[in-house]
C-alpha cells in the first residue's frame, strides 16, 4: 500500500466549477498536511497547510482533514484555466521538528474553458 | 517574504565535471531540504539539515555531497554524475518547528551529458 494516494487524474471540470481533490495516507499518526500547486516545468507552489480536522478555507481553497478516515482534500472553488496544474499531496508523519514528507504522485487538473 | 533562492536555473554538465548547487533563504528557517524531482513523478527527499546538521541522508550517493555553511545557505556538490542524475533539483526550507509549512526554491534543472 502506497503511503499517500492519489488519483493521477486527468480531472477535467468547466469553467467556473468546484474542483475536488482527493488525497488518502496510510500512516495513522501522520501531523501535518501540504497540498502543493506544480506547473509543468515549475516548482512546487504551497497552496494549503493543515494540521487540525476540520476545514480550513484561504480564498478560493479549501482544505479538508479527516484524520479518523486518513484523508485530506482541496476543493477549488469557481476553478479558473490559470488553475490547470498538477496538485501534489505531501504528508508529514514526522513528530519532529523537521519535515520529512512524502509526496503524493499528484492529480493534473485540467479547467476546461 | 517566503523566498527560497536558487542558483543556477539551468545546468548542464559533463560527467567528469564538478559543480555546485547553491540554495538561499532569509526566513530565518532552520530546516532545509534537497529534493530530487523527475518528469510526471512527485518530489523525492534526498537530504535534511536541521540547525545547519545533516538529519537525514536518504541512502544518497555519495557523487551528491550536501553543505550547510550557515543557517541560510544550502549547497549540493556534484561530481561524476550519470545522465540518469538528470532532473530538476529543489531546494525547500521551513522553520524547524512541528506543524509548520515547507517553501520550496524555482528549482535548478540539471542536464548531464
Amino acid at each position: 500500500q502506497k503511503e499517500v494516494e492519489q488519483n493521477s487524474g486527468p480531472l477535467s471540470v468547466p469553467e467556473g466549477a468546484i474542483a475536488s481533490l482527493n488525497c488518502t495516507y496510510s500512516d495513522r499518526g501522520s501531523q501535518s498536511f501540504f497540498w502543493y500547486r506544480q506547473y509543468s516545468g515549475k516548482s512546487p507552489e504551497l497552496i494549503m497547510f493543515i494540521y487540525s480536522n476540520g476545514d480550513k478555507e484561504d480564498g478560493r481553497f479549501t482544505a479538508q482533514l479527516n484524520k479518523a478516515s486518513q484523508y485530506v482534500s482541496l476543493l477549488i472553488r469557481d476553478s479558473q484555466p490559470s488553475d490547470s496544474a498538477t496538485y501534489l499531496c505531501a504528508v508529514n508523519p514526522s513528530s519532529g521538528g523537521y519535515q520529512k514528507v512524502t509526496f503524493g504522485i499528484g492529480t493534473k487538473l485540467q479547467v476546461i474553458p | 517574504d517566503t523566498e527560497v533562492t536558487q542558483t543556477p536555473k539551468h545546468l548542464v554538465m559533463g560527467m567528469t565535471n564538478k559543480k555546485s548547487l547553491k540554495c538561499e533563504q532569509h526566513m530565518g528557517h532552520r530546516a532545509m531540504y534537497w529534493y530530487k524531482q523527475k518528469a510526471k513523478k512527485p518530489p523525492e527527499l534526498m537530504f535534511v539539515y536541521s540547525y545547519e546538521k545533516l538529519s537525514i541522508n536518504e541512502s544518497v550517493p555519495s557523487r551528491f555531497s550536501p553543505e550547510c555553511p550557515n543557517s541560510s545557505l544550502l549547497n549540493l556538490h556534484l561530481h561524476a554524475l550519470q545522465p540518469e542524475d538528470s532532473a530538476l533539483y529543489l531546494c525547500a526550507s521551513s522553520q524547524g518547528r512541528l506543524n509548520t509549512e515547507a517553501f520550496f526554491g524555482q528549482g535548478t534543472r540539471l542536464t548531464v551529458v
